[in-house]
């Protein structure tokens, strides 16, 4: 199994819809990241958690909200999705402290919004 | 704010050595990483500079300049499945934040 899980992994859905990505992971991690990628955008940060009491915006925040609902469960929402949301989406996770710098991603989910 | 920037495309020839830069702008900047994306995969990761310096991890190399706000990742002796997307990517922050570069295509050719 993998160690960060991504459901679903593809989705397409109308706009104005809600819709939940979801997040698992079974490293231990106690930092947790939102990701979106667009072509020629690179992974631009949605929204980061450092523990369930702690949720901070990113750069791109607007339109999304989060819920950390255990230490191994960060959800990410789209309220009611718009076209422009149509991205491939992944979440990542780091460990704790300043020597554990490698952040592992999970298989990304490719969102469509018609 | 915050931001990291990359050539967009590199194409070299295999076997041969490419050069992969970044400089960037980035408040409590403690370091850098450099992470591999193949088409359709997850984003691993290769690398990561805290000092100023050259890291070797055998063929690819990563060097940061914090004077200059620049690194560097290094690819030696080329292989066709080095042809992937890769990313710089700055740790910032109390929270160790991490902010990615706008990528780099490499394309490897015979």
């Amino acid at each position: 199994d993998a160690d960060v899980t991504q459901t679903p992994r593809n989705r397409i859905t109308k706009t104005g819809k809600r819709i939940m990505l979801e997040c698992s992971q079974t490293k231990g991690h106690d930092r947790m990241y939102w990701y979106r990628q667009d072509p020629g955008l690179g992974l631009r940060l949605i929204y980061y958690s450092f523990d369930v009491k702690d949720i901070n915006k990113g750069e791109i925040s607007d339109g999304y909200s989060v819920s950390r609902q255990a230490q191994a469960k960060f959800s990410l929402s789209l309220e009611s999705a718009i076209p422009n949301q149509t991205a491939l989406y992944f979440c990542a996770t780091r460990g704790q402290g300043f020597d554990n710098t490698e952040a592992f991603f999970g298989q990304g989910t490719r969102l469509t919004v018609v | 704010g915050q931001s990291l920037e990359q050539p967009s495309e590199v194409t070299a020839v295999e076997g041969a050595i490419v050069q992969i830069n970044c400089t960037y702008q980035t408040s409590g900047f403690y370091g850098l990483s450099w992470y591999q994306q193949h088409d359709g995969g997850a984003p691993t990761f290769l690398s990561y500079n805290a000092l100023d310096g050259l890291e070797e991890t055998g063929r690819f190399s990563s060097f940061l300049s914090r004077s200059d706000s620049y690194g560097y990742l290094l690819l030696q002796e080329l292989q066709m499945k080095d042809s992937a997307s890769y990313f710089c990517a700055g740790v910032s922050g109390g929270y160790q934040k991490v902010t990615f570069g706008t990528g780099t295509k490499l394309q490897v050719i015979p």
